[in-house]
């Protein structure tokens, strides 16, 4: 079946313009991740959505990032007054239940630059 | 807080055994996986430890001490193509997961 999929996979924007970032997860996934990479290091959580709980939102870096979940399914980042430092690969992953089973299962990626 | 350190840089000849180690700083945890990220690509799991003990799965295998807060993937029979960047992840309550900061492998020929 289809995978994580992701859109649009390459966005450059302009510093303190808004942009949206999509998710579309496996198909019947309850659990939805969002990460950032920036180049050559680790994953940073960001925010996450297990079916129609509250998100946890701990990881999200200022007020100027916000994520909706709409119908259990899709999910979009924006990120607002975009800065330069908000540069990097934004990831999102889904899995079956988020009930600490270990295997999430990644989109290819948005590469964002802020220029 | 929660944390996992694991070595920057790895280097392999082609057909050994290498071991990727991770230590990590937690109050708490479901389990430790492994992902693997090749250059431009998605993470991809490989393996996940709830328990202690030794988890194979080909030439792939995992470890995980929660009395000594430490995992290792471990890849046999190395290949060419297994060069790219390992992450260890703790799966953690709340079911957060967080990343250490990844391991790139380089093997040789």
């Amino acid at each position: 079946g289809a995978g994580v999929s992701q859109s649009p996979s390459n966005k450059v924007t302009e510093k303190g313009k808004d942009v949206e970032l999509r998710c579309d997860p496996i198909s019947g996934h309850t659990a939805l991740y969002w990460y950032r990479q920036s180049l050559g290091q680790g994953l940073e959580f960001l925010i996450y959505f297990q079916g129609n709980s509250a998100p946890d939102k701990s990881g999200l870096p200022s007020d100027r990032f916000s994520a909706e979940r709409t119908g259990g399914s899709v999910s979009t980042l924006t990120i607002q007054r975009t800065q330069q430092e908000d540069s990097a690969v934004y990831l999102c992953a889904s899995s079956p239940s988020g009930l600490g089973g270990g295997e999430q299962y990644f989109g290819p990626g948005t590469r964002l630059t802020v220029t | 807080g929660q944390s996992l350190e694991q070595p920057s840089e790895v280097t392999a000849v082609e057909g050994a055994i290498v071991q990727i180690n991770c230590t990590y700083q937690t109050s708490g945890f479901y389990g430790l996986s492994w992902y693997q990220q090749h250059d431009g690509g998605a993470p991809t799991f490989l393996s996940y430890n709830a328990l202690d003990g030794l988890e194979e799965t080909g030439r792939f295998s995992s470890f995980l001490s929660r009395s000594d807060s430490y995992g290792y993937l471990l890849l046999q029979e190395l290949q060419m193509k297994d060069s790219a960047s390992y992450f260890c992840a703790l799966n953690t309550g709340g079911f957060k997961t967080i990343f250490g900061a990844g391991t790139r492998l380089f093997v040789k020929a």
